[in-house]
């Protein structure tokens, strides 16, 4: 079954509002990565985190790892259009990465 | 950079019609996998592989099967097409086992009728 949960599954911002994506494990992960969809896309790399506590900054991107590493966070400040996507997290659990249901990203100008 | 390229970007099949997906990569990674991607669902492993000729069951490998004979090269496999198959299929390539990131291709996406 499904091991990594994201919440929430739509979110609809004004423009230059933020906007922070979940996920949630209920088991201790190895390490998890972050992908964003295009609308008509695919999935694309953004991150991978793998410490306890960690947190990396790409621009506006903020991304965390919880300190006992089952859950992690993507903050995205004064969003903008060309933030319009799915995000999504990837959990590894043992030898498999688990990937969450999605967050998907409106931004209206 | 990386190219995954998956045969067709949308099919039509009919019920009990089998049904190949093909996936090549150019990038010579070791491991390539198979998801669905499904509204509310996010993406699931059907099947991957981390070498030629090997391949392991994912989350949801009923109604599918794999082939890997090159290295390249990850075919997807409905033997006997379903409506619950309909689907966007994506396949994804990583250099090797558990590490880096995944690089997935266009996706196909598969309506059975």
């Amino acid at each position: 079954g499904q091991q990594v949960m994201q919440i929430p599954q739509y979110q609809h911002v004004q423009e230059g509002e933020d906007f922070t994506t979940y996920c949630n494990s209920s088991t201790t992960l190895s390490n998890i990565q972050w992908y964003k969809q295009r609308p008509g896309g695919h999935p694309v790399f953004l991150i991978q985190l793998v410490k306890s506590g960690e947190v990396k900054k790409q621009k506006r991107l903020t991304f965390q790892f919880g300190e006992a590493k089952k859950n992690s966070s993507l903050h995205i400040t004064a969003t903008q259009t060309t933030d319009v996507g799915t995000y999504f997290c990837a959990g590894r659990v043992g030898n498999q990465f688990y990937f969450g249901t999605g967050t998907s990203l409106t931004v209206i100008p | 950079d990386v190219k995954v390229t998956q045969s067709s970007r949308y099919l039509v099949k009919r019920t009990g019609e089998k049904v190949f997906l093909e996936c090549v990569q150019d990038m010579d990674h070791e491991n390539m996998f198979w998801y669905r991607q499904d509204p509310g669902l996010g993406l699931r492993l059907i099947y991957f592989s981390y070498d030629v000729k090997m391949k392991e069951k994912g989350d949801i490998p009923e109604g599918y099967s794999v082939s890997r004979e090159k290295k390249e090269r990850f075919s997807l496999i409905l033997e006997s097409a379903s409506t619950n198959q309909t689907s966007m299929y994506l396949c994804a390539s990583r250099r090797a086992q558990n590490t880096g990131e995944l690089f997935f291709g266009e996706g196909s996406r598969l309506t059975v009728l």
